[in-house]
């Protein structure tokens, strides 16, 4: 079955420093990733996405994800991070078998210290 | 402001009450889901609508059952639910491209339900 998994509840950075939300993925074939990021009370947005290509994916709001094949990794990054980066952040891969059925991980929450 | 849009926001329901949750969209979208949001937990995908076909995870409750009148309205409807089954409902929906096979999806804000 495809899944994703986010290891970290919870990770903390210091503005202005380099950020990393980690997800590691598994499926039957070539995957089709997503991150999501979630503001309190609000429902997921989308960030970015990966088909095929350039392992690296470039999103909205300066965030980046680096696709791992022999990793299995999917990671999210950012150069320098803002207070305002401040979310619940979800990695999700496409169902194999139903292209309208998206499989997220747990999240992981992203605490900027100013 | 999404174009997703879901109605209540908040939702308080004894277990013996009947209520209904209500998503809309304005996106021209052709694909609707609920899912169901739990703290540190996975995203719980419950049902989907997709080019008119309804794909139901197997996992659901009875408790719980989705109407989807036509491609902009869907709704869940509640009965007899358990305490276990307060979280964030999440509607979001989609333009199924089966041809690049990457959806992605415009989510609502979410309605909290909590069942007393």
């Amino acid at each position: 079955a495809q899944s994703v998994a986010q290891p970290e509840d919870q990770v903390n950075v210091a503005e202005g420093n380099p950020l990393t939300v980690k997800c590691t993925y598994s499926v039957s074939g070539n995957p089709y990733l997503f991150w999501y990021v979630q503001y309190p009370n609000r429902g997921l947005q989308f960030l970015l996405k990966y088909i095929t290509g350039d392992n690296l994916v470039k999103g909205s709001y300066g965030f980046e994800a680096e696709f791992n094949k022999s990793q299995t990794s999917f990671h999210l990054k950012k150069p320098s991070a803002l207070v305002s980066d401040s979310a619940l952040y979800f990695c999700a891969v496409r169902d194999m078998n139903r292209d309208d059925k998206i499989i997220f991980g747990k999240g992981t929450r992203l605490h900027i210290l100013p | 402001e999404t174009g997703v849009t879901q109605t209540p926001r908040h939702l308080v329901m004894g277990m013996t009450n009947k209520k209904s949750l209500k998503c809309e969209q304005h996106l021209g979208h052709n694909a609707m889901y609920w899912y169901k949001q739990s703290a540190k937990k996975p995203l719980e995908l419950m049902f989907v609508y997709s080019l008119e076909e309804r794909v139901e995870n197997n996992s659901v409750p009875s408790r719980f059952s989705p109407e989807c009148p036509n491609s902009s309205h869907l709704f869940l409807h509640l009965h007899t639910l358990q305490p276990e089954d307060s979280a964030l409902y999440l509607c979001a929906s989609s333009r199924n491209q089966r041809t690049s096979g990457a959806n992605v999806l415009t989510f609502g804000a979410g309605s909290r339900l909590t069942v007393l």
